[in-house]
């Protein structure tokens, strides 16, 4: 069964640093998203990414989020420059269809600043 | 953001019993439900879906109600089984938009 594939699994980093969370969609995949799950809150939506550009995203997402395809396989999702409130699980995800085809999620990356 | 709502933060039920789960959403403009399922340390895996026009969507032990008067859906596992233990998630994407809004989720635990 094809996956979605997120690396690190785990990550510290120090308050103020910039982080690099990446991933690999599935390969026939158009839609590619990124979600945020902080310990004991609800998944929040962070951006959609469709034909190499941001098709969406929420106000969470802002000047420190950036994202990029930068080789026709990876997808990353950058934070300039980190805050503790950005401890959380990112999970990226890809479908085929958009959201009503259902997402394929990875099994995300724990984001640790301190 | 209560958009979509899981009151029941865990739910426990005899092994060859049938789960319900519900959900309760507010927005109008949602045109499709899903479920998705999540175990520890593992992203949320899509379970069952439906569209707002219809009223039933079944998948082998799965089924999906949606009730567009009441704003309610709900999630038949039947017969549960001990491998369905895990948080249950209920999310809707607004017409038009890719952005899911997922509710709190729901932690089923099967006994046997």
């Amino acid at each position: 069964e094809p996956e979605v594939t997120q690396t690190p699994s785990h990550q510290v980093t120090q308050m103020g640093q910039e982080v690099i969370l990446r991933c690999v969609p599935i390969s026939n995949h158009l839609y590619f998203y990124w979600y945020r799950q902080i310990l004991g809150q609800k998944v929040e939506f962070l951006v959609s990414f469709y034909n190499n550009e941001i098709s969406e995203k929420s106000e969470i997402f802002d000047d420190q989020f950036s994202v990029e395809r930068p080789d026709g396989s990876n997808f990353t999702l950058k934070i300039r420059s980190t805050k503790l409130e950005d401890s959380a699980m990112y999970f990226c995800a890809s479908s085929v269809l958009g959201a009503s085809g259902g997402y394929t999620f990875g099994s995300g990356t724990r984001l640790t600043v301190v | 953001d209560q958009q979509v709502k899981q009151n029941s933060p865990s739910l426990s039920v005899q092994e060859g019993r049938i789960s319900i789960l519900n959900c309760d959403y507010t927005n109008s403009m949602f045109d499709y439900f899903l479920w998705y399922k999540k175990y520890p340390a593992e992203g949320p895996t899509f379970l069952i879906s439906i569209s707002s026009i219809k009223d039933k969507n079944e998948d082998g032990r799965f089924t999906v109600f949606l009730n567009k008067s009441a704003k309610h859906l709900s999630l038949h596992i039947v017969p549960s089984q001990p491998g369905d233990s895990a948080v249950y998630f209920c999310a809707a994407r607004v017409q038009g938009a890719q952005k899911l809004v997922f509710g709190q989720g729901t932690r089923l635990t099967i006994n046997p």
